[in-house]
């Protein structure tokens, strides 16, 4: 069964630096979204993004974010200057239509130090 | 913020079947109710959706009352490995607006 894969799993850095993390989504997905999840908080959505265009995004994707479909089969989170509260697990999903079941991938773990 | 309650832990033993509620009493018509749970820190799982009608799939049962303001997931016979934090999310599907509004969850403990 197709899986949604991210890397790194593990990413540390420090502050202010930029960091991209990757995802590949299921090959027939066409919709695409990020979601984070600071220790101990609730899975807070990030931004969606449908044919090379963010649909809706959260007050957190602010202009320290963007995200990129480069090449057609990546799905690319980049935050330009990473703050300490940056620190959570980023989540990437997709879905076949906006309509349909997002799967989500194992996540990131990003430390910002 | 998430439109939906739920408790907050739950306990069921081995073998059993989990039984775990959940309230929606302001969904909308169009308005889809979906289940994923989360094991540690990995990543949401899909489990079930549905709109007015039952569901059952490999996974679980969802049962929606007939005023839609209230669900049940049920995982009729739980394992060790179904313990996680299981989450009920109302779903809007209009376009631009499909994202997933995660609360806090039900944090189900299956016990030997």
């Amino acid at each position: 069964e197709p899986e949604v894969t991210q890397t790194p799993s593990h990413q540390v850095t420090q502050m202010g630096q930029e960091v991209i993390l990757r995802c590949v989504p299921i090959s027939n997905h066409l919709y695409f979204y990020w979601y984070r999840q600071i220790l101990g908080q609730k899975v807070e959505f990030l931004v969606s993004f449908y044919n090379n265009e963010i649909s809706e995004k959260s007050e957190i994707f602010d202009d320290q974010f963007s995200v990129e479909r480069p090449d057609g089969s990546n799905f690319t989170l980049k935050i330009r200057s990473t703050k300490l509260e940056d620190s959570a697990m980023y989540f990437c999903a997709g879905g076949r239509g906006y309509q349909e079941t997002q799967y989500f991938g194992p996540g990131t773990r990003l430390l910002v130090l | 913020d998430a439109k939906t309650t739920q408790p907050t832990s739950m306990d069921c033993a081995e073998g059993r079947a989990a039984n775990l509620p959940c309230n929606h009493s302001t969904i909308s018509g169009n308005e889809y109710v979906y289940w994923y749970r989360q094991i540690h820190s990995q990543g949401p799982q899909y489990i079930i959706h549905g709109l007015k009608n039952n569901e059952t799939n490999e996974m679980a049962s969802l049962i929606i009352t007939e005023d839609r303001k209230s669900s049940t997931l049920i995982l009729p016979h739980a394992t060790l490995r179904d313990t996680a934090v299981y989450y009920c999310i109302v779903r809007g599907v209009n376009f631009g607006n499909e994202k997933l509004t995660f609360g806090t969850g039900t944090r189900l403990t299956i016990i030997p």
